[in-house]
């Protein structure tokens, strides 16, 4: 089965600070890969699919990019909202792995 | 709208079993697959597995075959996962989701089942 990681594993940045998490699949998965946001206490949320497609509703501060092996999930200017657990999750054929998390608070 | 319930929170002894509900509503239950997803405390999401409400068939992530089974019953829109051979590393809450039909995207959580499994 395809292993998916994620860095960092937490990262902790100011308000407006331009915050980069990284996904990884060990072997290629096209663009079939979707990141969820889950807040604290709650279920998780689509955010991204096909690796930069935003889900309807989530804020343009967000952005995906990558194909294949590597992705990144971006967002432009952290607001207090955004403090969550994010997630990258393959979806090209089961098992539909999720990474381990990357955890985002405020500095 | 679409809303998936869940059974309420569950507490086993180790070497039980126990079974999950989600009853959809809000769509037509036979043309989205139901996913199961599960979080131990303080930990990440996993990837149980899924069943097709319309067929019956399933796909489950290789570390639970043979100790989970899916099943669904279309007469009441509702979906079940069972996982036997409980152990206290099943810990977790156990939350059904519904995709999106063409792709296994998860855009509807049911609220989350908690089952604790204790001596």
């Amino acid at each position: 089965d395809i292993q998916m990681t994620q860095s960092p594993s937490s990262l902790s940045a100011s308000v407006g600070d331009r915050v980069t998490i990284t996904c990884r699949a060990s072997q290629g998965i096209s663009n079939y890969l979707a990141w969820y946001q889950q807040k604290p206490g709650k279920v998780p949320k689509l955010l991204i699919y096909v690796a930069s497609t935003l889900q309807s509703g989530v804020p343009s501060r967000f952005s995906g990019s990558g194909s294949g092996t590597d992705f990144t999930l971006t967002i432009s200017s952290l607001q207090p909202e955004d403090v969550a657990t994010y997630y990258c999750q393959k979806y090209n054929s089961a098992p539909f792995t999720f990474g381990p998390g990357t955890k985002v608070d405020i500095k | 709208q679409v809303q998936l319930v869940q059974s309420g929170a569950e507490v086993k002894k180790p070497g039980a079993s126990v079974k999950v509900s989600c009853e959809a509503s809000g769509y037509t239950f036979t043309g989205y697959y139901i996913h199961w997803v599960r979080q131990a405390p303080g930990q990440g999401l996993e990837w149980v597995g899924r069943i097709n409400p319309n067929s019956g068939g399933t796909n489950y992530a290789q570390k639970f075959q043979g100790r989970v089974t899916m099943t669904r019953d279309t007469s009441i829109n509702t979906a079940y996962m069972e996982l036997s051979r409980l152990r206290s590393d099943d810990t977790a809450v156990y939350y059904c989701a519904r995709d999106w039909g063409e792709d296994p995207l998860l855009s509807a959580w049911g609220q989350g089942t908690l089952v604790t499994v204790s001596s």
